[in-house]
């Protein structure tokens, strides 16, 4: 079993639905992150989270909102969907980037969303 | 975060070994050099990490002069398989709450033909 898990791995909906995309992990990190990746371009950052009582806003979080329902698990909600909303979403997790750690990053296998 | 410049795409053969060289003009001093390898419909997946001189493991080698002002990531004898994007990423590697949004800008896309 993959050490970060999202689900749906694909979706298609319609304008204005709302959208939430899920995201477990088993790697007992504190940090989790959500990643959106057009085509041909790199990842840009929507949210992130250091642990259960910590959420911030990325790059690009307009539209977007998210939970920390537990350490395990990171939501990512699309109130009001919109076409340019469509793209590859990615789910990750860290631990802190100091000390002995690298920092590195783990990234679920990506949930695809199309907005028509 | 200090900004990054690479090549967008570098076409390679079978057996010859691929250099990738990053530019990060403006890195911290406290600033470390990162990369990964994304394929196709996955998620990037780290390759190595380094601060200065040469980092190697069992996949890549991380070349880092000392200016720090550019890093060259070498993939020795590629495969088909190596076919990816690559990104380097530059970001502090301190206890804060604002650490660790590290930016994945474009990336170079490596092509390996037969």
């Amino acid at each position: 079993d993959a050490d970060v898990t999202q689900t749906p791995r694909n979706r298609i909906t319609k304008t204005g639905k709302r959208i939430m995309l899920e995201c477990s992990q088993t790697k007992g990190h504190d940090r989790m992150y959500w990643y959106r990746q057009d085509p041909g371009l790199g990842l840009r950052l929507i949210y992130y989270s250091f642990d259960v009582k910590d959420i911030n806003k990325g790059e690009i979080s307009d539209g977007y909102s998210v939970s920390r329902q537990a350490q395990a698990k990171f939501s990512l909600s699309l109130e009001s969907a919109i076409p340019n909303q469509t793209a590859l979403y990615f789910c990750a997790t860290s631990e802190p980037f100091a000390g002995g750690n690298t920092g590195e990053l783990f990234f679920g296998e990506g949930s695809r969303l199309t907005v028509l | 975060l200090a900004k990054t410049t690479q090549p967008i795409s570098m076409d390679s053969y079978e057996g010859q070994e691929v250099n990738i060289t990053c530019s990060h003009n403006n890195i911290a001093t406290n600033d470390y050099i990162t990369w990964y390898q994304q394929f196709p419909s996955q998620g990037p997946r780290f390759i190595i990490q380094g601060y200065k001189t040469k980092v190697t493991n069992e996949v890549a080698s991380l070349f880092i002069p000392a200016d720090r002002k550019s890093s060259t990531l070498s993939l020795p004898r590629v495969s088909l398989s190596d076919t990816a994007v690559y990104y380097c990423l530059v970001g502090p590697r301190v206890v804060k709450a604002a650490g660790n949004k590290l930016t994945f800008g474009g990336g170079t896309r490596v092509l390996v033909k037969p």
